[in-house]
């Protein structure tokens, strides 16, 4: 693989539900992020990792878990899904975390319902 | 707080010249970055200014005013290709990028 991948790539989950989706990077980049991108509300921040190891919340962190045991792993877990988590989410990765340049995964289309 | 503003909507003839702009106010401002996402597709990176001033790359420029809080992203020589959603994005310190809610360019014939 080369850059930054998603999966699933769509997901249609009954509300309550635990899911996780994955992201995954082999560029070694240091800093990984979490977006969701609803329709006139453009991207907003759900978790970040400036370094394996440690994490941060963004803007709109409430129902939402991530961890990073390793570089290119970021998974971001919903405990209990409910139906306005229903989103388009982006995975990004950048060198670090004051990098300009974020290279965007292809997202996630989830459903909850 | 943190946000930046730029318009909603922008539509433009097809060899025609765009302007899209973004205010900000964001804490610890250190650079604006602009995006490009069609539509179901993921954001891709366009420019970065950390000075004042104007960056070209090919059809595209972008500018930054840091005593004004104002930039803008310039496109020339406009294609139908270039209807997409364009994010403009401000760096700050050693927290992630937060970026405006982004607008629409409408390219028509």
């Amino acid at each position: 693989i080369a850059g930054i991948t998603q999966a699933p790539t769509s997901q249609i989950l009954a509300a309550g539900r635990r899911m996780t989706l994955r992201c995954t990077q082999d560029m070694r980049h240091n800093a990984m992020y979490w977006y969701r991108q609803d329709l006139g509300l453009g991207l907003r921040l759900i978790h970040y990792s400036n370094t394996a190891g440690t994490t941060g919340k963004g803007e709109v962190p409430d129902g939402y878990s991530v961890s990073r045991a390793n570089t290119d792993d970021f998974p971001l877990t919903l405990a209990s899904a409910v139906p306005s988590q229903t989103s388009v989410y982006f995975c990004a990765s950048s060198v670090e975390g004051t990098s300009n340049e974020q290279f965007f995964g292809p997202g996630t289309r989830l459903t909850v319902l | 707080g943190q946000s930046l503003e730029q318009p909603s909507e922008v539509t433009a003839v097809e060899g025609a010249i765009v302007q899209i702009n973004c205010t900000y106010q964001t804490s610890g401002f250190y650079g604006l970055s602009w995006y490009q996402q069609h539509d179901g597709g993921a954001p891709t990176f366009l420019s970065y200014n950390a000075l004042d001033g104007l960056e070209e790359t090919g059809r595209f420029s972008s500018f930054l005013s840091r005593s004004d809080s104002y930039g803008y992203l310039l496109l020339q020589e406009l294609q139908m290709k270039d209807s997409a959603s364009y994010f403009c994005a401000a760096g700050r310190g050693n927290t992630p990028l937060v970026f405006g809610k982004g607008t629409r360019l409408s390219v028509i014939a």
